[in-house]
C-alpha cells in the first residue's frame, strides 16, 4: 500500500514562472492537506481539500496560489509568477474519512532563483 | 486561533538518558498529534491522542486535556533518535509547535 506520494521532489523555477506541485493522497484517503515550511521556520497549514471541494483556504496567501483536488487525479497546489520567498518545502498529508490520524508525503521542495 | 508552545527547543542529550519534550496549547482540541522530522526533511506520524497515554517501543506520549498540556519521552534514547520533534493540534489542518530539536550523542 503505497504512502503519500508528492512529485517532484525538487522544482526549480525562475522568478515570474509558474510552479506546479502534485500529491497523492493514500489509497482510499479522501482528504489532502497542504502546508508550507519555509526556511528555518515551522511548519504552516496552507489548504485543506476533499474531492473537488475545499473545505478550508485559511492559511493560503490571497493572491497567486490556489489548490484543487478533483474527482480523478492527484491534488495540484498551484503558485503563479513565484518570487523568491516562495522558495520552500512543501508538504502534503492525507487522511481518512472519520480519522485524525494524517499521513505526510515526502515533500516538495521549491527553489525560485 | 490555537497558539503551540513547545519546550525547550533545543536539547542535546547523552545516550541512554531519558527525554523529555513538553507541548502546550491554548484551547481545546479533539486531538494532539507528535511528529518526528528527520534531518532529510521527511515527517512521520509517531502519536495522535486525546486522552491519556500512548506508547509504541520506546516512544511514550502523554496528554492532560485539562491543563491543556503533552509531553513526548523518549527512554533509553539513542542517536538515531536524533531529529525534530514536533507537536500539533487538530482542526482540520494542524497548528503546529515551532518544534524541539534533539541531538543524542554517543
Amino acid at each position: 500500500n503505497a504512502g503519500v506520494m508528492q512529485n517532484p521532489r525538487h522544482l526549480v523555477r525562475r522568478r515570474g514562472q509558474e510552479a506546479r506541485l502534485r500529491c497523492s493522497p493514500m489509497k482510499g484517503h479522501s482528504h489532502v492537506y497542504w502546508y508550507r515550511q519555509l526556511p528555518e521556520e515551522g511548519l504552516k497549514f496552507m489548504v485543506y481539500l476533499q474531492k473537488e471541494n475545499i473545505i478550508d483556504e485559511s492559511g493560503m496567501p490571497k493572491e497567486r496560489f490556489s489548490a484543487e483536488f478533483p474527482k480523478e487525479g492527484p491534488s495540484i497546489l498551484r503558485i503563479q509568477q513565484v518570487v523568491r520567498g516562495d522558495s520552500a518545502a512543501y508538504f502534503c498529508a492525507s487522511s481518512g474519512q472519520g480519522t485524525d490520524t494524517q499521513y505526510f508525503g515526502p515533500g516538495t521542495r521549491l527553489t525560485v532563483l | 486561533k490555537n497558539e503551540v508552545e513547545q519546550s525547550p527547543q533545543n536539547l542535546t542529550a547523552q545516550e541512554g538518558e531519558f527525554i523529555t519534550i513538553n507541548c502546550s496549547y491554548s484551547v481545546g482540541i479533539s486531538a494532539l498529534h507528535w511528529l518526528q522530522q528527520h534531518p532529510g526533511g521527511g515527517i512521520v506520524s509517531l502519536f495522535m491522542l486525546s486522552s491519556g497515554k500512548k506508547k509504541h517501543g520506546r516512544l511514550i506520549a502523554t496528554i492532560n486535556i485539562q491543563e491543556k498540556h503533552s509531553s513526548l519521552h523518549i527512554t533509553a534514547s539513542h542517536p538515531r533518535d536524533s531529529a525534530v520533534y514536533i507537536c500539533a493540534t487538530s482542526g482540520g489542518g494542524l497548528t503546529f509547535g515551532k518544534g524541539t530539536h534533539l541531538i543524542i550523542q554517543p
